[in-house]
């Protein structure tokens, strides 16, 4: 079945740290990734996609991510962590096919960056 | 910027009652969806729907579980008789048809708790 996996569940980093967040999923064919971030109390909001193109994809607040196919990654990025950046992170799949399209999300990781 | 909204935010039943979980998705959205989030565990796909018909549903949404577009604006979630493990953060999400129209966009979820 295809999966989605985030290799950390929880991170602590202090503010000015370099951030890597890892991603994997399964599936072999044609995919869009995506990473979502969720912040305390806040509803699921899109950092960033992939969908076709250029594999270094950049998103907002200064994240981006590498679409990595022979390794099946997608880890998300960002040179400076804030403490503002403090979240929850989900990297998702979509599988286009027959236009409905649903995500299937990873664990997710919590960031906790101290200031 | 136009958002997904979700009603209510917070909601506590009991074991065996009927909850309906609201969503206004994004006025131009044609596609429609509910994720659910257990406590802990991943973001899960509950459902699809498009053209006022389910697309694609998961195995956990079982005949306990109905969807329904009542009129040109909200979506809802219903659960007939809740069970204990049916609590969790449900969220909605819309998408267009077209220009960037893979992007789902989430509304802030509603979390249940079913005592």
């Amino acid at each position: 079945a295809q999966s989605v996996s985030q290799h950390n569940h929880h991170v602590i980093l202090s503010e000015a740290a370099s951030l890597e967040l890892g991603c994997n999923y399964s599936y072999g064919g044609t995919v869009n990734l995506f990473w979502y971030v969720q912040y305390p109390g806040q509803h699921l909001q899109l950092l960033l996609k992939y969908f076709s193109g250029d594999p270094l994809v950049k998103g907002i607040k200064g994240f981006e991510a590498e679409f990595i196919k022979s390794k099946f990654s997608f880890n998300l990025r960002k040179p400076s962590v804030q403490w503002s950046d403090t979240a929850e992170y989900f990297c998702a799949v979509l599988r286009p096919s027959g236009g409905y399209n649903k995500l299937i999300f990873g664990a997710g990781t919590r960031l906790a960056v101290h200031p | 910027e136009p958002e997904v909204t979700q009603t209510p935010s917070h909601q506590v039943t009991q074991m065996g009652q009927e909850v309906i979980l609201r969503c206004v998705p994004i006025s131009n959205h044609l596609y429609f969806y509910w994720y659910r989030q257990i406590l802990g565990q991943k973001v899960e796909f509950l459902v699809s729907f498009y053209n006022n018909e389910i697309s694609e549903k998961s195995e956990i949404f079982d005949d306990q579980f109905s969807v329904e577009r009542p009129d040109g604006s909200n979506f809802t979630l219903k659960i007939r008789s809740t069970k204990l493990e049916d609590s969790a953060m449900y969220f909605c999400a819309s998408r267009p048809t077209s220009g960037g129209g893979e992007t789902q966009y989430f509304g802030p979820g509603t979390r249940l708790l079913v005592l």
